[in-house]
């Protein structure tokens, strides 16, 4: 069974600091994305990625996908109240379309 | 482009009744999924269907619980003889061929 850990699963920081967040497994996923999802809403995409040691950068976020392709974490530089909400991985493996969603990290950003 | 529809948004049933929930997937999507997510957790995969067939169910309960993609009409999730433990939201997620989800705003089951 395919398992994805998440860390730390919550965090509260003032704003303007940096943080780092963590997506962890024993397995390897031929893909995986994070989401962030609001209260009383459904999750929306922020990035997928695909190939060992892959970094992407979406403004403040930085994403990078582990060499072994087994683990992921999300860098947030100088991060903001907007920011605020859960943070979930999702990994697919197996050739297949099917996500398996992290625990999640419930960040929240205080003014 | 409408996006993932799921309705309703709200259901309150007693203990033994049926509930259904709907989705409308986007526009050209022919994969669905449906995760169910409790308070302060994460989302559980429950399906995952292309039209007219069940790729993989193997998160969803073999009792009470049941889903469909008809070539015509929406994707439902059925629960039969509903329990306190099945209050949750439950979200539906449309994909293209290229795998990327997107959701709907969920289906919030309260069970009295």
């Amino acid at each position: 069974t395919q398992l994805l850990e998440q860390s730390p699963q919550f965090l509260s920081i003032q704003e303007g600091e940096n943080l780092t967040v963590y997506c962890n497994s024993s397995s390897v996923f031929s893909s995986l994305q994070w989401y962030r999802q609001e209260p009383g809403e459904g999750p929306v995409l922020l990035v997928t990625v695909v190939t060992g040691g892959e970094v992407k950068k979406l403004k403040r976020l930085t994403f990078q996908f582990g060499d072994a392709r087994k683990d992921s974490s999300l860098h947030i530089t100088a991060a903001q109240p907007g920011d605020t909400g859960l943070y979930l991985c999702a990994g697919a493996g197996g050739g297949t379309y099917k996500y398996i969603f992290g625990t999640g990290t419930r960040l929240k950003v205080l003014a | 482009n409408a996006g993932v529809m799921q309705n309703p948004r709200h259901l309150v049933r007693r203990r033994g009744q049926e509930a259904r929930l709907r989705c409308s997937p986007m526009k050209g999507h022919s994969h669905v999924y449906w995760y169910r997510q409790l308070p302060e957790e994460g989302l559980k995969f429950m399906v995952y269907l292309q039209k007219e067939n069940i790729i993989d169910e193997s998160g969803m309960p073999k009792e009470r619980f049941s889903a469909e993609f008809p070539k015509e009409g929406p994707s439902i999730l059925r629960i039969q003889q509903v329990v306190r433990g099945d209050s949750a939201a439950y979200f539906c997620a449309s994909s293209p061929v290229t795998g990327e989800l997107f959701f709907g705003e969920g289906s919030r089951l309260t069970v009295l």
